[in-house]
């Protein structure tokens, strides 16, 4: 397990069309952490997994994005009816329990969406 | 909601001079962390700071932790050119519940040689 693995690394997508990308986080991490960066800004959340509940959203996810992390492993992001807006970088993060005094997010190298 | 704001935005430097980013928080923190992201790399856990006037150390990197829990700062001793890249604070509010951090803009430290 080296890290946390994201698929795809770049996305192209014709405007209105529905997009899907994966996160596996690292295996012993059981909290899981969906972000959006644009070009020159910090991350922004999305949401937020404990195991396989989704336990925080941000105002940012609308009703064309979701989810979901079914068995409390991987985690998919969809969004619908993409928009232009939607172009950035999709980070996923996992961390530990909030245990410790360095408990600190594993970012994976994000998927590139580009929205035409 | 949460803010937090980091400045400057951009620091140039000559290798070897010092260089340090400040963070402020709009609202009281739980902790704060700090994450460096390379050129075209993803963000990288540096530290997290808990404890109010907290200070921790990392060879040439110091970081502190305000009196007040609003603020933070993130200071590097005779900058090398490893150390060219983009910092971000991020904090958790200590309100209890949300756990998702809110990141600052960051602060891209470039270096001329």
């Amino acid at each position: 397990d080296t890290g946390v693995s994201q698929d795809p690394r770049h996305k192209i997508t014709k405007r209105g069309q529905n997009v899907t990308f994966r996160c596996d986080p690292i295996s012993e991490h059981n909290r899981l952490y969906w972000y959006r960066q644009t070009l020159g800004q910090g991350p922004e959340f999305l949401t937020y997994f404990q195991n396989e509940a989704q336990l925080e959203k941000s105002r940012l996810l609308s009703d064309r994005f979701s989810a979901e992390r079914p068995k409390g492993s991987f985690s998919t992001l969809e969004i619908q009816r993409t928009e232009q807006g939607d172009s950035a970088m999709y980070l996923c993060a996992s961390s530990l329990p909030r245990t410790g005094n360095n408990y600190g997010y594993t970012f994976g190298s994000g998927t590139r969406l580009t929205v035409v | 909601g949460q803010q937090v704001m980091q400045i400057p935005q951009y620091q140039h430097v000559q290798e070897g001079e010092d260089f340090t980013t400040y963070c402020n928080s709009s609202t009281t923190l739980s902790n704060i962390q700090w994450y460096k992201q390379r050129p075209g790399g993803h963000p990288v856990f540096l530290i997290q700071l808990v404890k109010s006037g907290e200070v921790k150390k990392q060879k040439r990197l110091t970081f502190q932790f305000g009196e007040a829990k609003k603020n933070s700062s993130l200071h590097i001793t005779a900058t090398q050119t490893t150390d060219v890249g983009t910092y971000f604070c991020a904090g958790r509010g200590s309100g209890g519940g949300a756990d998702g951090l809110t990141f600052g803009k960051g602060t891209h430290l470039i270096i001329q040689p």
